[in-house]
């Protein structure tokens, strides 16, 4: 059974500065790995796709990377802004299954 | 173009009545994805349905749920004799491919 890890539950840096946020999971054998937010009583936005044979994937000032064999994602974001508080949450869907697993998120705070 | 909906935004009920959750895709998707995000459990899959067939109904946490999805487009989560710990928001997401999912603001429900 795949199991997603996000550690810190909680983060807050001062704005302008650099940040990375985990993501691990159990189950190498991941088709996809997608990064969302959540911004407070909303529903989520689909930050970044990283496909299973893909490393990174950029956006703006956003990076995510895959270490499949490791198990692990990053998402990097690039002086932080306040309107990037929010909740990240990195979900994997596994080969033969259409569902998402959902890590717990890491809850991000930007202080001005 | 308009992104997934859902109606109600909020629904509060008294135990033991039913409810129903409608959720609008985007145009032209052909899956549709419900979950559940609960404070206890985190955000959870319920039932994926491809066309109007719901091939993975596993996530539904007893017979109380059921859903269904007509012409392709519109589906309705339905929760009979609602108790107290089906309280939560419930998230629907439609995707084009087996790629990105893209998720309606949900709709959160309060059992009294």
């Amino acid at each position: 059974k795949q199991e997603v890890t996000q550690i810190p539950a909680a983060l807050s840096v001062p704005e302008g500065e650099n940040l990375v946020l985990n993501c691990s999971f159990t189950d190498s054998a991941i088709y996809n790995l997608q990064w969302f937010r959540q911004d407070h009583g909303k529903g989520l936005t689909s930050l970044l796709l990283i496909q299973s044979s893909q490393r990174e994937q950029t956006s703006g000032r956003l990076n995510a990377s895959l270490d499949k064999s490791s198990g692990r994602s990053t998402l990097y974001i690039a002086a932080s802004q306040p309107g990037d508080s929010a909740t990240y949450l990195c979900a994997v869907k596994n080969f033969g299954n259409e569902k998402l697993t959902f890590g717990t998120g890491t809850r991000l705070t930007i202080i001005p | 173009g308009a992104g997934v909906s859902q109606s109600p935004s909020n629904k509060v009920t008294e135990k033991g009545k039913d409810v129903e959750l409608r959720c609008d895709p985007i145009s032209g998707h052909t899956a549709l994805y419900w979950y559940r995000q609960s404070l206890g459990q985190g955000l959870e899959f319920l039932i994926y349905f491809q066309g109007n067939s719901a091939p993975d109904k596993s996530g539904l946490p007893s017979d109380r749920f059921s859903a269904e999805r007509t012409g392709g487009s519109v589906s309705t989560l339905t929760i009979q004799r609602t108790q107290q710990e089906d309280s939560a928001v419930y998230l629907c997401a439609s995707s084009l491919s087996a790629d990105t999912q893209y998720f309606g603001p949900g709709t959160r429900l309060t059992v009294l």
